[in-house]
């Protein structure tokens, strides 16, 4: 089955940096990559997802990038602030199939 | 954040007991699932349904068991065959398509063991 590996566990960067999480795939058939952010005592909210047909997406201040040929997906974050300090998955699945596996979670705080 | 509700908040469970957890659905949404959160081990999926009357295992099934015989419920029974159930367990739920979709997730049920 998919295996998702994320890096680092834990981000400490200082407000107004941008930061980088950076996830890796094992399954080549995996087309969709959906980002999700959890801000603490919350649920988990989709911020970004990215499709194999393109190689990166931008939303304001969020952005992924996907390189298939190495199997690895990664979200930036730039002008951090502080209210970005939340958990982010990363996850992986195929079009077609519900089955979705995600990453172990990276949690980000932004140092004012 | 609403449509999917999960209860209750906290769950207590005793030595043997079976104990279910609630999460329904009014997104009209087909496809619901059912995921485990630890510390430091992400999202783990144990069962996940695409339609009424069907449900299929995740990665971590052994010791749970579910039900879908509405759309808008999928009722998660965590069983004393489950020797570590303390966790916070996750319900979401998405419209099914060809293409994947975003998953929504309910608030969540802590449960733990006396």
């Amino acid at each position: 089955g998919e295996n998702v590996e994320q890096h680092p566990s834990t981000l400490s960067v200082q407000e107004g940096d941008s930061a980088v999480i950076k996830c890796t795939y094992s399954d080549s058939a995996s087309n969709y990559f959906p980002w999700y952010k959890q801000e603490l005592g919350k649920r988990p909210q989709l911020i970004i997802d990215i499709r194999s047909n393109v190689g990166e997406k931008k939303d304001q201040r969020i952005a992924v990038t996907l390189n298939k040929t190495a199997k690895h997906f990664s979200l930036h974050i730039t002008e951090t602030q502080p209210e970005d300090s939340a958990v982010y998955f990363c996850a992986a699945s195929i079009e077609g199939y519900q089955k979705v596996t995600f990453g172990t979670g990276t949690k980000l705080q932004v140092i004012p | 954040d609403g449509g999917i509700t999960q209860s209750p908040k906290y769950l207590f469970r005793k030595e043997g007991q079976n104990v279910t957890l609630s999460c329904e659905q009014n997104l009209n949404h087909d496809a619901m699932y059912w995921y485990r959160q630890d510390p430091g081990q992400g999202l783990r999926l144990i069962y996940y349904s695409q339609i009424v009357n069907d449900f299929q295992k995740g990665d971590i099934a052994e010791g749970y068991s579910v039900s879908r015989e509405k759309k808008e419920s999928f009722p998660l029974t965590v069983t004393s065959a489950q020797k570590n159930p303390t966790a916070f367990y996750l319900c979401a739920s998405s419209k099914p398509g060809w293409a994947a979709e975003t998953q929504y997730f309910g608030p969540g049920t802590r449960l733990l063991v006396l």
